[in-house]
């Protein structure tokens, strides 16, 4: 069965860092793009960082641009994110997302067919 | 950034009626929309990509339409459990973005 889950959500402290990680099974994870998408309490799907499944390309939306860090491990199945300069804004419950293969394989600019039941991270003092 | 507005905010309407949906986008995203349905405390659900094909298991009464601009998320007789938020994506050009969601209620 194809799975996500994440894991590494809590209390961030403003200005400080967290790495929130996901853990992949049930498919060849290098053959696909993936990605963070969060959602805010009580707000919309915002996605944030994207990357190929080779590693070799990654993108961030602008509001986690400088700040965040995304990355893979495919000899072990995980997907992480790295949050640096954490703010309040940033609450929300972070989702780790594959690629449909819709693109092609490898590519992070898709759809996403599967989605983790989300990782929750509140920053506050 | 291409920004995609979705409406109507909510749509209330009874099962067995039809569900008209749509997403207008600030710039062409050619045919690269995908829709998601997304239930309280739920993650999204994969419903539709570019344009118009259905993701595996989704049922036909899912149907989409459009390119470009504009494109339609048609639920063509409702079911108890589509009653949700629908969302929209475009892939088309980075950064990806989602629009704000519909939310389909029981009238």
């Amino acid at each position: 069965e194809v799975s996500l889950l994440e894991s590494g959500g809590g209390l961030g402290q403003p200005g400080g860092s967290l790495r929130l990680s996901c853990a992949a099974s049930g498919f060849t994870f290098s053959n696909c793009g993936m990605s963070w998408v969060r959602q805010a309490p009580g707000k919309g799907l915002e996605w944030i960082s994207g990357i190929s499944g080779n590693g070799g390309s990654t993108y961030y939306a602008d509001s986690v641009k400088g700040r965040v860090t995304i990355s893979r491990d495919n000899s072990k199945n995980t997907l992480d994110l790295q949050m640096n300069s954490l703010r309040a804004e940033d609450t929300a419950l972070y989702f780790c997302a594959k690629g449909g293969r819709i693109a092609g394989a490898g590519r992070a600019n898709d759809a996403f067919d599967i989605w983790g039941q989300g990782t929750m991270l509140t920053v506050s003092s | 950034e291409v920004v995609l507005t979705q409406s109507p905010a909510t749509l209330s309407l009874s099962p067995g009626e039809r569900a008209t949906l749509s997403c207008r986008a600030s710039q062409s995203v050619d045919k690269y929309v995908a829709w998601y349905q997304q239930k309280p405390g739920q993650a999204p659900r994969f419903l539709i990509f570019d344009t118009s094909h259905r993701a595996t298991g989704i049922p036909a009464r899912f149907s989409g339409s459009g390119f470009g601009t504009d494109f339609t998320l048609t639920i063509s007789s409702l079911e108890p459990e589509d009653f949700a938020v629908y969302y929209c994506q475009q892939r088309s050009s980075w950064p990806l973005t989602f629009g704000g969601g519909t939310k389909v209620e029981i009238k």
